[in-house]
């Protein structure tokens, strides 16, 4: 069974830190991995995708893959209150790419 | 920017009864897929759909689900006789070539009473 691992938090952070995210996979097959933000009720969001070992910078967000390790992290840098929400790891797996989501992990920043 | 439709936003429906959630994926998108979230749980995958086809399907897609493109726009789940524990957020998501981030839609709050 494919398994994607995160701390379920709360992760408390004031505004302006630097909010740090961590998934670990199980399947060395994947290829593709996603973050996602989730508010309360709604869908996810993709935020961040990455591809290759090392880092990826999109503004405020920096994601990082390590595939020997098997880790996927996510660092939102100057966190707002908005950014409260929890934030789905999500990898590929199978031909299809199919997504196989963690458990998420609930961001909250206060101001 | 384009966008997952899906509709209803809401249903309620009786224990054993059908229902059918609908999805109008993005236009020029090839990989269709459902997945639901349990309230407070996983998202999970249910089925994929690539070609007119269901590519692959989850544990949980039974004999009670079937999905169709019957029209080349629209792509909906039916379930055939509902149970309690088919409560969930159903989403419909798409993607252009299976290996970039899939856009989902906003989701049908699927209620069984």
């Amino acid at each position: 069974q494919k398994e994607v691992e995160q701390n379920s938090g709360p992760l408390s952070v004031p505004e302006g830190a630097i909010a740090s995210l961590n998934c670990t996979y199980s399947d060395r097959g994947s290829q593709s991995f996603f973050w996602y933000r989730q508010y309360s009720g709604k869908s996810p969001e993709l935020i961040m995708s990455i591809y290759s070992n090392g880092d990826k910078e999109d503004g405020r967000f920096t994601a990082q893959l390590n595939k020997a390790s098997q880790y996927v992290s996510l660092l939102i840098r100057d966190s707002q209150p908005s950014d409260s929400a929890t934030y789905l790891c999500a990898v590929t797996s199978g031909g299809y790419n199919k997504l196989i989501f963690g458990a998420g992990t609930r961001l909250a920043v206060h101001p | 920017e384009p966008e997952v439709t899906q509709t209803p936003s809401h249903q309620v429906t009786q224990m054993g009864q059908e229902v059918i959630l609908r999805c109008v994926p993005i236009s020029n998108h090839l990989y269709f897929y459902w997945y639901r979230q349990i309230l407070g749980q996983k998202v999970e995958f249910l089925v994929s759909f690539y070609n007119n086809e269901i590519s692959e399907k989850s544990e949980i897609f039974d004999d009670q689900f079937s999905v169709e493109r019957p029209d080349g726009s629209n792509f909906t789940l039916k379930i055939r006789s509902t149970k309690l524990e088919d409560s969930a957020m159903y989403f419909c998501a798409s993607t252009q070539t299976g290996d970039y981030g899939y856009t989902f839609g906003s989701g049908t709050r699927l209620t069984v009473v």
